[in-house]
């Protein structure tokens, strides 16, 4: 059974602090990783579909990197915000299999 | 661009009873996958529907069902409802393959 871990599982942090996620996934048979932003009262929204090794995506003050040959990618928040807090899901596919989800990792953002 | 829409919103069934789910997906995605969510679990994943024709299949028992319509539309269907099947389940479409998933906001269902 594959497996798809996140952690932290939750966190704290200040407004304007940078933080980071970890996500862990099998290493073979690499066909994609994605990263959603789940908000409280609403549905999940993609943030990013990586599909190669060294893979770098930007939007605005979030970032993920991906490294397929270890199975693990980080999503980064730089300075973060209120609006920020969200559970930030991470899942991983293989060629012509569903996405496997992760639990996610739940961030609250004190001002 | 309409959004996927996923009706009912709120449900609530008695053990035994059945009941039907349904997921309209983004105009041109071809893609429909279901999930139920529970307390302290991740997403699990129910089915995939691509065209009519169910491409990948979860880990659960076959009370739940789903089909495809040809306009993309998909219904999901769970008989003699068990109290553990109180959650919310999702729908998300997308162009298929791997592209990025559009989530509905749910169907949460409640088991009395």
């Amino acid at each position: 059974i594959l497996n798809v871990e996140q952690s932290p599982q939750s966190l704290h942090v200040q407004e304007g602090d940078s933080t980071n996620f970890t996500c862990s996934f099998p290493s073979s048979n690499f066909y994609a990783l994605h990263w959603y932003r789940w908000e409280t009262a609403k549905s999940p929204e993609a943030l990013f579909v990586m599909t190669l090794n060294g893979d770098e995506k930007k939007k605005g003050r979030i970032s993920a990197t991906l490294n397929t040959k270890e199975g693990y990618s980080y999503l980064y928040i730089k300075g973060s915000q209120p609006e920020d807090s969200a559970t930030y899901l991470c899942a991983f596919g293989q060629a012509g299999t569903a996405l496997i989800f992760g639990k996610g990792t739940t961030l609250s953002v004190s001002s | 661009k309409a959004g996927v829409t996923q009706t009912p919103r709120y449900l609530i069934k008695t053990r035994g009873q059945q009941v039907t789910l349904s997921c309209s997906p983004i105009s041109g995605h071809r893609s429909v996958s279901w999930y139920q969510q529970t307390p302290g679990q991740g997403l699990q994943f129910l089915f995939e529907y691509f065209s009519e024709t169910q491409r990948n299949k979860g880990n659960f028992p076959g009370r739940f069902s789903g089909r495809q319509f040809s306009n993309s539309r998909s219904e999901m269907n769970v008989s003699t409802l068990e109290l553990g099947d109180s959650a919310l389940y999702l729908c998300a479409s997308s162009r298929g393959g791997h592209q990025p998933q559009h989530f509905g906001d749910g169907t949460r269902l409640s088991i009395l």
